[in-house]
């Protein structure tokens, strides 16, 4: 365990549902970060949080809205997905932003139907 | 952006073989990290090497950097089956910012 816990661990949504990914750290952490992990592609960087604030979005479609309320807890709002959504998504968290080493929850398998 | 990319993309050996792995990256860093990633699971760090070192070790892992080259290295030694995994290196932009970037990976497979 790396103390960063995400839910549900599979999930598999029609495109016209609403869903939302929940990950929690309790390292007393400064920065969380939401990664999608395709296959047979590199790790794509969506959001970085810092103190509870957005500091990075790289041109995510808007079908993805995160929320982080405090600083132990960061969520992934889903709505009106694609089959191409389809991956595993995966909460990262960390003492600050950039430079420092992560930890990785054990992601959410997303299916799109 | 900048990217590290490992080769090989895949990598066959037999239990008790070293296994290397490489990282080339385009930009300076700060650091460059090594993960790993056990099958549709989470990444867990191994190690971290910033960019004013040139060697580290840890365990049977063992991390050169070559910044003139932008390039990196990942030796584990005497490999497990259980070191079957996907190893994936990362990195941090020297011009600030808050992104880690990582690569494809390897699939490392060590069969017993």
């Amino acid at each position: 365990e790396t103390g960063v816990t995400q839910t549900p661990r599979h999930l598999v949504m029609g495109m016209t549902n609403k869903k939302s990914l929940k990950c929690e750290q309790h390292l007393g952490h400064n920065a969380m970060y939401w990664y999608k992990q395709s296959a047979k592609k590199p790790l794509e960087l969506m959001f970085v949080y810092s103190l509870e604030e957005r500091v990075e979005n790289n041109s995510v479609p808007s079908r993805f809205s995160p929320e982080c309320p405090n600083s132990s807890h960061l969520f992934l709002h889903l709505h009106t997905l694609q089959p191409e959504d389809s991956a595993l998504y995966l909460c990262a968290s960390s003492q600050k932003t950039g430079y420092t080493e992560a930890f990785f929850g054990q992601g959410t398998r997303l299916t799109v139907v | 952006s900048q990217q590290g990319e490992e080769d090989p993309q895949a990598l066959s050996i037999q239990e008790g073989e070293n296994a290397t792995m490489n990282c080339s990256y385009k930009t300076s860093i700060n650091n460059l990290q090594w993960y790993r990633q056990n099958s549709g699971r989470g990444l867990v760090h191994l190690i971290l090497i910033r960019s004013n070192e040139r060697e580290k070790h840890s365990g049977r892992l063992r991390v050169t950097l070559d910044t003139s080259k932008k390039s990196s290295s990942l030796l584990i030694t005497a490999s497990r089956a259980a070191d079957t995994a996907s190893y994936f290196c990362a990195t941090d932009e020297s011009t600030g910012g808050f992104k880690t970037i990582f690569g494809a990976g390897t699939r490392l497979f060590v069969k017993a």
